[in-house]
Order: structure tokens, then C-alpha cells, then sequence
């Protein structure tokens, strides 16, 4: 299995704070995602980075800020959490083919 | 851009017989990747296949096996002798080989094995 370690499992926190998950690989992939599950709507792609310093908004980037100063980690803040933002994340991480995505185990956030 | 339909929010089989998942997309390239993803309880997202747009066969796993059919956009995954573990979510994904990495989802599928 791919070294892919997602921070925190579970989180819970209240509107208008700030919350920041952690992405860490240990495979020195290029290719590091952010996507967000819930139900009836599959996975959506809210970030995604292509190299350090280089990253680019998915389709539900709204209130979500990245950042990736290291090859290893991927971090995702929501500078001021919603209910709307209770949510399952998962990082995920592509290597060099694209023919395989590896996932993180994800973060239940839950914002009240 | 991508779109990724899977028109079955829920399907059920009899353990050991066969079932079929539906998936079609939208595109406008021609050379791509397909996936089949499955979710069990445990919130883990597992690779079950990989179809290349190049091939024209279709890709097969033990006893999973997709019908890839380009033309129509359509990518299908067949799961035969069905057992008690397959029961799970299953996505299917569209992934460009160009330009674009990024990975579309469709909406997944629950698929619930009757003893």
C-alpha cells in the first residue's frame, strides 16, 4: 500500500472557526488531491497540486485554501468553517502514470 | 468538461449470482482511463479496475470484468459469483492522460449482497 497518512480521523468543530487537515506520503509522488464525499454525490475534487508551490482549484473550491510547501505534505484549511463543510475529506495521491490514485483513510468533519 | 453519470443509486444481487453496474461518461479526448473504485464500510477507497481507452479489450480481475464500449461512452463493471464481501460502494471514474489530472467521480452505486 501507498505511505498516505491523513490528519486528523475525526474532527469536530464549530462554525466560523478555522480547521486545517494534514496530507503527508512518504512515496514522493508528484500529484496530490483533496476531495470531499457526500452522499449522492460521490467524490468532488475540491484541490489538487501538481508540484510544490503548485496548485489549482477543483470544482467545489469555495471557502477551502491549500498549500503545499514540501513534496510530502498537502494541507487544506477552511479558514472559517460552515455547516455545509461537514463533510468526509480525502487526500489522495497519483503516481508518475496516472493509472492509479492511492487514497488516504480519510477525516469525518463534522462542523456544528 | 468530464462528466462521470452512474444512473443506479442502489442495487442488490443474490450471493453467487452475477450483477452489473452501469457507468457512462462525457468527453470530448480520446485517449483516457477509466476506473472502477470500490468503498466498503470502512470508508477505504480500493482500486477494482483499470480500463485504458487505447485497448479495446476489455479489462478483466478474477471475477470482476468491465464492458468498455467507446463509442456509446460507456463503461460497465460485471461482478460474477457475487459474495458477501463485494458488498460495498462502487465508484466509477474518468481520468484524462492530457493535460488535465485531475480524477471525475461519478455518484456511486451501493451494492448490497443478499445471503
Amino acid at each position: 500500500d501507498a505511505g498516505i497518512t491523513q490528519s486528523p480521523r475525526h474532527k469536530v468543530t464549530e462554525t466560523g472557526t478555522p480547521v486545517t487537515l494534514r496530507c503527508h506520503q512518504t512515496e514522493n509522488h508528484r500529484y496530490m488531491y483533496w476531495y470531499r464525499q457526500d452522499p449522492g454525490h460521490g467524490l468532488r475534487l475540491i484541490h489538487y497540486s501538481y508540484g510544490v508551490k503548485d496548485t489549482d482549484k477543483g470544482e467545489v473550491s469555495d471557502g477551502y485554501s491549500v498549500s503545499r510547501s514540501k513534496t510530502e505534505d498537502f494541507l487544506l484549511t477552511l479558514e472559517s468553517a460552515t455547516s455545509s463543510q461537514t463533510s468526509v475529506y480525502f487526500c489522495a495521491i497519483s503516481e508518475p502514470t496516472g493509472k492509479k490514485l492511492f487514497f488516504g483513510s480519510g477525516t469525518q468533519l463534522s462542523v456544528l | 468538461a468530464q462528466t462521470v453519470t452512474q444512473s443506479q443509486p442502489e442495487m442488490s444481487v443474490q450471493e453467487a449470482e452475477t450483477v452489473t453496474l452501469s457507468c457512462t461518461y462525457d468527453t470530448s479526448e480520446s485517449d483516457y482511463y477509466l476506473f472502477w473504485y470500490k468503498q466498503p464500510p470502512s470508508r477505504q477507497m480500493i482500486l477494482v479496475i483499470r480500463q485504458e481507452a487505447y485497448k479495446q479489450q476489455n479489462a478483466t480481475e478474477n471475477r470482476f470484468s468491465v464492458n468498455f464500449q467507446k463509442a456509446a461512452k460507456s463503461f460497465s463493471l460485471k461482478i460474477s459469483d457475487s459474495q458477501l464481501g463485494d458488498a460495498a460502494m462502487y465508484f466509477c471514474a474518468y481520468r484524462s492522460l492530457f493535460g488535465n489530472e485531475k480524477l471525475t467521480f461519478g455518484t456511486g452505486t451501493r451494492l448490497t449482497i443478499i445471503p
